[in-house]
């Protein structure tokens, strides 16, 4: 069965270095999330992305972060100066319509020191 | 401001019981989530509904879009079915909400 693949999955950085997370989604799927989930913490949309732009975006998303989808088959998250409180799991998830159940990847899990 | 509430936080189940776990939400929605995260921290899509009722195995969803209510049951629970449960909700522009989650331990 198709999966989505994100890769690494863990990534240390230190603070106010830039991180790229990578994604791969399922192939025919056309609308691509991520999330985060801070240890402890309950699951926190960051942005959804479909037809090559962002669709929505929550407040956590701000000028620190972007997505790209730069060649057909990856999705990337961009943070541009790590903070602390970056540290988390990050989910990237896609879905063949709106409306159909969302596949995630395994998460990789961003240590910001 | 929660849009999204779960109850209970934490269940615990003797092997073979059966398992309700509630879900409120306060946004308009065009669809509910039900999603397990497995110990390792692996999310899984168990249900994707808007109306009605939908049943996968032992697993039942069913949603009352009138009330804002949302309930997953487990029949026959099992360990294997330890996880945390979440509930999450696309609002009408496609942002997420998600509930804390319910912590489930079946015991043997």
């Amino acid at each position: 069965e198709p999966e989505v693949t994100q890769t690494p999955s863990h990534q240390v950085t230190q603070m106010g270095q830039e991180v790229i997370l990578r994604c791969v989604p399922i192939s025919n799927h056309l609308y691509f999330y991520w999330y985060r989930q801070i240890l402890g913490q309950k699951v926190e949309f960051l942005v959804s992305f479909y037809n090559n732009e962002i669709s929505e975006k929550s407040e956590i998303f701000d000028d620190q972060f972007s997505v790209e989808r730069p060649d057909g088959s990856n999705f990337t998250l961009k943070i541009r100066s790590t903070k602390l409180e970056d540290s988390a799991m990050y989910f990237c998830a896609s879905s063949e319509t709106r409306n159909s159940p969302l596949h995630f990847g395994n998460g990789t899990r961003l240590t910001v020191t | 401001k929660n849009e999204v509430e779960q109850s209970p936080q934490n269940l615990t189940a003797q092997e073979g019981e059966f398992i309700t776990i509630n879900c409120s939400y306060s946004v308009g929605i065009s669809a509910l989530h039900w999603l397990q995260q497995h110990p390792g921290g692996g999310i899984v899509s168990l249900f994707m509904l808007s109306s009605g009722k939908k049943k996968h195995g032992r697993l039942i969803a069913t949603i009352n879009i009138q009330e804002k209510h949302s309930s997953l049951h487990i029949t026959a629970s099992h360990p294997r079915d330890s996880a945390v449960y979440i509930c999450a909700v696309p609002n009408t522009g496609n942002q997420f909400y998600f509930g804390t989650g319910t912590s489930l331990t079946v015991i043997p």
